[in-house]
Formats: structure tokens, sequence, C-alpha cells
């Protein structure tokens, strides 16, 4: 079955450190989302891309990078860790080029804690 | 700044009552609505979208768009405690990204 898929699921790492995170999705999916989750804030968005080689800063970029080389992958780079920046992150995808209806469907999550 | 807002809860509903979670928006032109689901420690799950003024039903959901108010709401009927997580209200402010809204717990007592 298609899915979307994330690694690590949990992430300890220390402050100046840099990290990536993974995600893949076997949808075919054109658009790809990063998204971290916190107590009271809800999900924000950090980056996008709507296919391969677009990348688009979200609400929350300051701190993260992305590229996109392939359909299937859209891994989220954290260029020197900060405490600020313990969250859950979420990757999402959904099918069509920017349409108003399009449904994202979301991977199983990274915890990650900088300590 | 584009804002979705939703009461935090925690709304308490007995097993088998209708459940009513409410979500404002801010931008006006927003033109497509969505409700997640998220149980504790998992992904958010979509349960339905809306683009209409008006009513959408499946099964036992009711989503509840009205666009002059700027406010879409979310029946839950016969609410059982396997309801019981937090929704999520997501507004598709333009080229599918969703601002969503800080989440309502919702807990169901049998």
């Amino acid at each position: 079955d298609a899915e979307i898929t994330q690694s690590p699921r949990h992430k300890i790492t220390e402050t100046g450190r840099q990290v990536t995170l993974a995600c893949h999705q076997t949808w075919n999916h054109n658009n790809m989302f990063w998204y971290r989750q916190d107590l009271g804030h809800g999900l924000r968005l950090i980056h996008y891309s709507y296919g391969v080689h677009d990348t688009n800063k979200g609400e929350v970029s300051d701190g993260y990078s992305v590229s996109r080389s392939n359909t299937e992958d859209l891994p989220l780079t954290l260029e020197s860790a900060a405490s600020s920046q313990t969250s859950v992150y979420f990757c999402a995808s959904s099918e069509f080029g920017g349409g108003s209806t399009d449904t994202q469907y979301f991977g199983p999550g990274t915890r990650l804690t900088v300590l | 700044q584009k804002e979705v807002e939703q009461n935090s809860g925690p709304l308490s509903v007995p097993e088998g009552a209708i459940a009513s979670l409410n979500c404002t928006y801010s931008d006006r032109g927003s033109q497509s609505f969505f409700w997640y689901r998220q149980y504790s420690g998992k992904s958010p799950e979509l349960i339905m979208f809306i683009y209409s003024n008006g009513d959408k039903e499946d099964g036992r959901f009711t989503a509840q768009l009205n666009k002059a108010s700027q406010y879409v709401s979310l029946l839950i009927r016969d609410s059982q405690p396997s309801d019981s997580a937090t929704y999520l209200c997501a507004v598709n402010m333009g080229g599918n990204k969703l601002v969503f809204g800080a989440g309502t717990i919702l807990r169901v007592k049998s």
C-alpha cells in the first residue's frame, strides 16, 4: 500500500548540531509539506514543495531548510539545532498542484529533543 | 497574519450525545476547510472537508460552513468514547497551504 513514512521517529540531539529528518512518500504526490506541532500552537508550516527542485518557505522557516531532488522525498534539515526547535515534526503530502480541495495526508511524526 | 481560532476545550459530552466543535477564520477569501482528528501521540487524520456554504454529512459527522460569518463547525452525532481526541480545524488559504487552529480536545464520557 502507498504510504508516507518519517525517520527517525525519535531523535535527541545537542544544541548546535545539524539534524536531518527524512520524509518519504510512495503516493507519487506532487506536493509535500513540513509542519511542527507545539502545545498551544497547533501545526505550523515550516517549508513546502510543489514538485522536484521546488521549495518554499512557510510561516516558521528560520533555522530550517529543505531540498527536493525527487518526487518521493523531502528531507528537513536543522542547520544548527536550538532548544526552541524541540517539537514534534510532521510531514504531509497531497496529490494535485495547488488545488483548493487537495487533501493532505500526514506521516507518523518525528519527536525531536534538542538539549 | 492569517488565523484560525478554536476553543481549546476540553469539551466533555456524554456517550450518545451530539458534540459540536467550532472554528473561525480570518481570511475572507479562503476556499476550502478541513477537519482532522488527532489521537494522543498520533498524526492528524482527515475526517472531512467542505468548500460550499451549508452542510456536508458523512456518517455520524456533519461539517457546516458559513463563509459570510467566517465560521465552520463539526457536529459528531451519537458520540462514542472512541471519538475522544483533539480535533483540528484547517483552512486552505491558497496554494493548498493549510493554516491550522490549535485544536479542541473532545472527551466523550461513557
